[in-house]
């Protein structure tokens, strides 16, 4: 089945401990990008990556760390959790560079005390 | 700065009406519009897209309109039914000035349908 996985689901984390969300696809998708999605404020982008070792800034790349070793993980990874990074996570993985459809894993809902 | 403006954030509807969110934007270079429905738990999926060379698409119930010289385009849900209640996101696709190419969303309408 052609899919998105994110893991943990649901991690709760203390203020300034290293965490790391994984994301992993099977489809051979070129484009992977991570998204937060906050009340009122929709989807906005942390970090892409157009292929292997090429990874950008999005929107609100801030206290965010990625890497694209591999075609199929893109995991994101922060360094010193704040509670401003409370919040629900989206891996989403694109066919191409030039994005069209993306596909969204389950998401990861984070909460930093 | 918010390229894709959407609204209204909330709708209830009830079944059987039109249900109509309406999207705006600012990039010229956006050339992929898509609605993604999202269901609690879940992350989103693509619903219907349309490329700026049409007016209009349809899929079902679902239509989208789009008007490139106002730089508008909405989703219009006809004979709204309970099980369409799910947050709806439009989003704009193309190449954004030092972003590369990426799907920039609107911040979402929470869509419910009342029996």
């Amino acid at each position: 089945e052609a899919q998105v996985t994110q893991n943990p689901r649901y991690l709760i984390t203390v203020t300034g401990k290293k965490l790391t969300v994984t994301c992993s696809q099977n489809m051979n998708h070129e484009y992977m990008s991570w998204y937060r999605q906050d009340p009122g404020l929709g989807l906005r982008q942390i970090y892409y990556s157009m292929n292997v070792e090429v990874t950008d800034k999005g929107d609100v790349p801030e206290g965010y760390k990625v890497s694209r070793k591999e075609k199929r993980n893109f995991p994101l990874i922060l360094e010193s959790p704040s509670p401003n990074q409370t919040s629900l996570y989206f891996c989403a993985s694109s066919l191409r560079a030039r994005v069209t459809e993306a596909f969204f894993g389950q998401g990861t809902r984070l909460t930093v005390v | 700065q918010q390229q894709v403006k959407q609204s209204p954030q909330s709708l209830i509807v009830q079944k059987g009406g039109i249900s109509i969110i309406n999207c705006a934007y600012e990039n010229t270079a956006f050339d992929y519009f898509p609605w993604y429905q999202q269901f609690p738990g879940k992350g989103p999926a693509l619903l219907i897209a349309i490329r700026p060379d049409v007016s209009e698409k349809k899929e079902g119930r679902f239509t989208i309109s789009f008007n490139k010289s106002a730089k508008q385009f909405s989703l219009h849900i006809m004979d709204s039914q309970p099980g369409d209640s799910a947050t709806y996101f439009c989003a704009a696709s193309g190449w954004v000035t030092g972003g590369g190419n990426k799907l920039t969303f609107g911040t979402g309408t929470q869509l419910k349908v009342e029996l």
